[in-house]
């Protein structure tokens, strides 16, 4: 398999709970990407990680959402105590290249519902 | 990036029809690409522009980044239904290069 993989596909919650996804990004790729996508709009940035170091946060993230990428290879993202406000698709992308705009892959995402 | 706004939201066309979508930003670009979703999807890179007045060609599809790097089209000539699906143009800062997405055209294909 050579694209970004994200597990799980879909997640259903209750309000409250905590949800933990996993991105597993291209080989070799050393930068990571998260972002949201509500239905009906385009994709929002979260944030990145130059191999393991998480270089820049959105707004959006507030203090309940962690992203790690503890060994510069896959990431996790948590959101803790979630909210209906998070059901979104949660989408992963990786690119092969720091300091260069280059392409960003996506994965298929993971759709969240919080109940 | 900076925010980058798309007309129209939706378009529908006959198919073999042609289509534009057209992206706009009120300060000067450094780069823009365009991603193409299709419906349950995930985005999928199509073009990157970074000149001043470049025009790419992807088979039927023409982009176009204008002179003064605010503005951006996307033309699909003689559109077929695996055309479906919503375009994004999108705008980066060199050195971090996150994506700022536009709001999407969504293009759906009357057979």
């Amino acid at each position: 398999d050579t694209g970004v993989s994200q597990n799980p596909r879909h997640k259903i919650t209750k309000r409250g709970q905590n949800v933990t996804f996993r991105c597993d990004p291209i080989s070799e790729h050393n930068r990571l990407y998260w972002y949201r996508q509500t239905l009906g709009q385009g994709p929002e940035f979260l944030t990145y990680f130059q191999n393991e170091a998480q270089l820049e946060k959105s707004r959006l993230l507030s203090d309940r959402f962690s992203a790690e990428r503890p060994k510069g290879s896959f990431s996790t993202l948590e959101i803790q105590r979630t909210e209906q406000g998070d059901s979104a698709m949660y989408l992963c992308a990786s690119s092969p290249r720091a300091g260069f705009t280059d392409t960003q892959y996506f994965g298929p995402g993971t759709r969240l519902t919080v109940l | 990036g900076q925010q980058v706004m798309q007309i129209p939201q939706y378009q529908h066309v006959q198919e073999g029809e042609d289509f534009t979508t057209y992206c706009n930003s009120s300060t000067t670009l450094s780069n823009i690409q365009w991603y193409k979703q299709r419906p349950g999807g995930h985005p999928v890179f199509l073009i990157q522009l970074v000149k001043s007045g470049e025009v790419k060609k992807q088979k039927r599809l023409t982009f176009q980044f204008g002179e003064a790097k605010k503005n951006s089209s996307l033309h699909i000539t003689a559109t077929q239904t695996t055309d479906v699906g919503t375009y994004f143009c999108v705008s980066s800062n060199f050195g971090n290069e996150k994506l700022t997405f536009g709001t999407g055209t969504r293009l759906t294909i009357i057979p």
